[in-house]
């Protein structure tokens, strides 16, 4: 069993849907966590990074960590074809350790 | 902002040759990682670098090595390459001890073996 579980899609919505990506993990000792975005060829760009659990909100993306169900989400509101890309995930468990990603989420944005 | 700078960006190298890419993370930054990515594959963990001292080892194989220079630059040396060896490296940068803060990624060296 992989340390972290990502639907790997595709997703496709229409331009202006709300996106709801999301990743499942294992280990209960993960506290740092982070959403990346990478176009095809790209190095993967990082979105959102959040620390132990909580909400956090940048512009049209939003974050959410419940560490009591082991599962992250990223939001993307008004999503525009320029969001269309493949969506990590990755998480560690702090100093020592690898980051640990998903395998990526495929998403396309249709005008 | 100054990013993670990636060297070369294309390679292209026959079999059992040998390449070398470079890393410069961004400023301040004291963790080095690299992965690899292979097409549709999420990036796997080659090893990482804290403070110029190998810090962690992922799924290198024997034929790779690498170091962390007084600069904090970093270069990947693979050697007897083979097909498979063909992907996207990727060097990332952190502040602070590995597995800990913001993980930047560089653009990445795309290796073709023929």
């Amino acid at each position: 069993q992989k340390e972290v579980e990502q639907d790997p899609g595709p997703l496709s919505v229409p331009e202006g849907a709300i996106v709801s990506l999301n990743c499942t993990y294992s280990n209960s000792a993960f506290q740092y966590f982070m959403w990346y975005r990478q176009y095809s060829r790209k190095g993967p760009e990082l979105l959102m990074y959040t620390y132990s659990s909580g909400n956090k909100e940048d512009g049209r993306f939003t974050a959410q960590v419940d560490k009591s169900s082991k599962y992250i989400s990223l939001f993307i509101r008004d999503s525009q074809p320029s969001d269309s890309a493949t969506y990590l995930c990755a998480m560690s468990g702090g100093t020592g350790n690898q980051f640990y990603f998903g395998t990526g989420t495929s998403l396309t944005v249709i005008p | 902002a100054a990013g993670v700078i990636q060297s070369p960006r294309h390679l292209i190298k026959e079999k059992r040759e040998t390449a070398t890419l470079k890393c410069y993370p961004i400023p301040r930054h004291d963790t080095v990682y690299w992965y690899q990515q292979g097409p549709g594959q999420d990036p796997q963990f080659l090893i990482s670098f804290y403070e110029k001292m190998q810090s962690d080892k992922g799924s290198i194989p024997d034929r790779f090595s690498a170091q962390q220079f007084s600069d904090y630059h970093s270069e990947l040396n693979m050697s007897s390459l083979e097909l498979g060896d063909s992907a996207l490296y990727f060097c990332a940068s952190s502040l602070g001890p590995p597995g800990t803060g913001e993980l930047f990624f560089g653009e990445g060296s795309r290796l073709t073996v023929l």
